[in-house]
C-alpha cells in the first residue's frame, strides 16, 4: 500500500548546528503534511505542516520544505539544541478529516 | 486549548483479561477520533478511526472484535483490548481531530503478563 518514508532513521548533529530531516511520500493525492516530534513516552507533539499548493513554511527554528515533483518533504531545524532530541515523524493526510498515514520517524541525536 | 487526555497513562495485566483505556478531549468536541498503536522504535499505526454516535471504522489487519471502541459523547472514545495477550503490549495513542488538525494524547504504555 501506499506509505511514507524516510530516508535517515538515525541522525546526530552537534549541538548549534543545523538538521535536516528528509521525508519521501508516494501518494500524490495527499494535499496536506505535518512533522510531529515525539519525546521518549509521550504522544506526537505537532511541529510544522504545509499544504500542496506550498513549497516551503516556515516557524519558529523550523521550516518545511515540500517537493511535489520527486513526493519529497523536509525538516529543517536550526540552530539544534538538546532539547530537539527526539524522534520526529512525517506524515501525510487529506483535507476533509481524512486519515493520517505515518512515515517510519527518524531518531535524532544533538550531541552537546 | 485542544487538549487531549488518555486515561490510564499505563497499566500492567495478567493474559487473557480486558483492558479499558479511555481518549478525552478536554476543551473541544470531537467528532472524530483515532486510535494508533506503537511498538517500541516503531511508527504509529492507525488501528481504526472513532466515529461519536456510530460504528468505528477499522484498519485491514485490526481485529474489531478484540479492539473494541466506543465513542458514546463528543468528548470519549474508549479502546478495549480484550482477551489480551503478551503480544499485544504496545503503546496506544489517540487523537482527537477538529477541524482539520489532530491534537495526540499522551500515550497508555500497556504490558500484558
Amino acid at each position: 500500500g501506499e506509505s511514507v518514508g524516510l530516508h535517515l532513521p538515525t541522525l546526530s548533529v552537534q549541538e548549534g548546528d543545523n538538521s535536516i530531516i528528509n521525508c519521501a511520500y508516494s501518494n500524490s493525492a495527499s494535499d496536506y503534511f505535518i512533522w510531529y516530534k515525539q519525546e521518549s513516552g509521550k504522544g506526537p507533539q505537532f511541529i510544522i505542516d504545509i499544504r500542496s499548493n506550498m513549497d516551503k513554511r516556515q516557524g519558529q527554528r523550523v521550516t518545511v520544505l515540500l517537493n511535489k515533483t520527486v513526493k519529497h518533504l523536509s525538516l529543517q531545524i536550526a540552530a539544534t539544541q538538546p532539547g530537539d532530541s527526539a524522534v520526529y515523524f512525517c506524515a501525510e493526510t487529506f483535507t476533509g478529516g481524512f486519515k493520517t498515514i505515518f512515515g517510519a520517524g527518524t531518531r535524532l541525536f544533538v550531541k552537546a | 486549548g485542544a487538549v487531549v487526555s488518555q486515561h490510564p497513562s499505563w497499566v500492567i495485566c495478567k493474559s487473557g483479561t480486558s483492558v479499558k483505556i479511555e481518549c478525552r478531549s478536554l476543551d473541544f468536541q470531537a467528532t472524530t477520533m483515532f486510535w494508533y498503536r506503537q511498538f517500541p522504535k516503531q511508527s504509529l499505526m492507525l488501528m481504526a478511526t472513532s466515529n461519536e454516535g456510530s460504528k468505528a471504522t477499522y484498519e485491514q489487519g485490526v481485529e474489531k472484535d478484540k479492539f473494541l471502541i466506543n465513542h458514546a459523547s463528543l468528548t470519549l472514545s474508549t479502546l478495549t483490548v480484550t482477551s489480551a495477550h503478551p503480544e499485544d503490549s504496545s503503546f496506544y495513542i489517540c487523537s482527537a481531530q477538529r477541524e482539520n488538525e489532530q491534537f495526540f494524547g499522551p500515550g497508555t504504555r500497556l504490558t500484558v503478563l
